[in-house]
């Protein structure tokens, strides 16, 4: 199987503009994650899509949001882009396993800066 | 709410040798699972070996292994016999109970440097 595939792989932004993100989850998994990685702040938790509905919620601003399409497809969508954005974005495909036997798959990432 | 602390940013381990990663957590729930995620140079993260909260045995994965103290909350992984290979981050991370909350909370992570 194909794994997780994220597109762009790296963006340049200016503020205040707006990025939409793409994720393809791994076929057959219809759970996906946003993750945003920063060095300071490690890995913090920005959404979660299940069957096209939004299951949980990290704390970012409204400025961040997602969506999930039919085919399990995910986009993230930044707007109004500031500096502190600037970050390796991470999606992560999960299959629904037995009691505590799911496990996570990342994707590359999709490296922001925004100047 | 929870948090992962990993208060080593950086190790160094010799080839061959023994490294221990430490963990510590914060949770009030009983039911929930522990991780430690991979994350080479430049490649995707990927899983190194789960803890199950509800079981007593440490988990193991080859070189790889766990010292789960669930009372002292600690979960470091210990990596034998290291590989130039073992070179990465390592996240530590946490999930509460399956129903319905998928949320993972990430330590910041420890940078491992193998010495040749």
């Amino acid at each position: 199987k194909a794994g997780v595939t994220q597109t762009p792989r790296y963006l340049i932004k200016t503020r205040g503009q707006q990025v939409t993100l793409s994720c393809s989850p791994i076929s057959g998994h219809r759970s996906v994650s946003w993750y945003q990685q920063t060095p300071g702040q490690g890995l913090q938790f920005l959404f979660e899509y299940f069957s096209e509905t939004q299951r949980n919620k990290g704390n970012f601003p409204g400025r961040f949001s997602g969506r999930q399409f039919s085919n399990s497809r995910s986009e993230m969508n930044v707007s109004t882009l500031e500096l502190g954005d600037s970050a390796l974005y991470l999606c992560a495909s999960r299959s629904l396993g037995e009691r505590g036997q799911e496990t996570q798959y990342f994707g590359p990432g999709t490296r922001l800066l925004v100047l | 709410a929870q948090t992962v602390t990993q208060s080593q940013p950086e190790m160094s381990v010799q080839e061959a040798e023994t490294v221990t990663l430490s963990c510590t957590y914060d949770t009030s729930e009983s039911d929930y699972y522990l991780f430690w995620y991979k994350q080479p140079p430049s490649r995707q993260m990927i899983l190194v070996i789960r803890q199950e909260a509800y079981k007593q045995q440490n988990a193991t994965e080859n070189r790889f292994s766990v010292n789960f103290q669930k009372a002292a909350k600690s979960f470091s992984l210990k990596i034998s016999d290291s590989q130039l290979g073992d070179a990465a981050m390592y996240f530590c991370a946490y999930r509460s109970n399956p129903s319905g909350t998928y949320k993972y909370i990430f330590g910041t992570g420890t940078r491992l440097k193998v010495l040749a």
